[in-house]
């Protein structure tokens, strides 16, 4: 079964800073996809990015990066240039290619301090 | 407007009340899914459905109720419910079989008194 973890429950960051959240996943998949959620207080689960696994470019999204290792299953996401907006519950998440289900990590607390 | 939407926002019921949480997507999906998120716990996927097929269960109890009537309306229906129930219901859509995340509604906050 495919799992997905994060071991940072809570981060934070000075305002027009850069920060990095991790996660790792384990599968024995060759192709999937990798997502980052952004959920913040108003409950909305946001699509942050997208990584297809079989891409070795790493996805960017405006300020938002990602740093994917598939040799060692990692898939962090950078922030870049911090903003107030940022502050979330962010979700790193696994879908195989054949399959609907998405697999959720715990979850990481991003505060972004003034 | 977020492509989907889920109703009641907010629910307080007792233990031996019937209600049912509605989650409607207008993006033209054809796979909707039930999450549960409780506190310091991961998101709990509950039940998938494609085109209207409830294909995944994943040990949900009895007294929660799926029904799906069509590809674009959802219900979880509930009776009887624990305390340990009140969570964050979440509802989602996707194009199955795509490389697409999923587009989520705004969630149920439910408690159970």
């Amino acid at each position: 079964a495919q799992t997905v973890t994060q071991s940072q429950p809570e981060m934070s960051v000075q305002e027009a800073e850069t920060v990095t959240l991790s996660c790792t996943y384990d599968t024995s998949e060759s192709d999937y996809y990798l997502f980052w959620y952004k959920q913040p207080p108003s409950r909305q689960m946001i699509l942050v990015i997208r990584q297809e696994a079989y891409k070795q470019q790493n996805a960017t999204e405006n300020r938002f990066s990602v740093n994917f290792q598939k040799a060692a299953k990692s898939f962090s996401l950078k922030i870049s240039d911090s903003q107030l907006g940022d502050a979330a519950m962010y979700f790193c998440a696994y879908r195989r290619t054949s399959g609907s289900r998405l697999t959720f990590g715990e979850g990481t607390q991003l505060t972004v301090n003034p | 407007e977020t492509g989907v939407t889920q109703t009641p926002r907010h629910l307080v019921m007792g233990m031996t009340n019937k209600k049912s949480l509605k989650c409607e997507q207008h993006l033209g999906h054809n796979a909707m899914y039930w999450y549960k998120q409780s506190a310091k716990k991961p998101l709990e996927l509950m039940f998938v459905y494609n085109f209207k097929e409830q294909t995944e269960n994943n040990s949900v109890p009895s007294r929660f109720s799926p029904e799906c009537p069509n590809s674009s309306h959802l219900f979880l229906h509930l009776h009887t419910l624990q305390p340990e129930d009140s969570a964050l219901y979440l509802c989602a859509s996707s194009q199955d079989r795509t490389g697409y995340g999923y587009t989520f509604g705004s969630g149920t906050r439910l408690t159970v008194v």
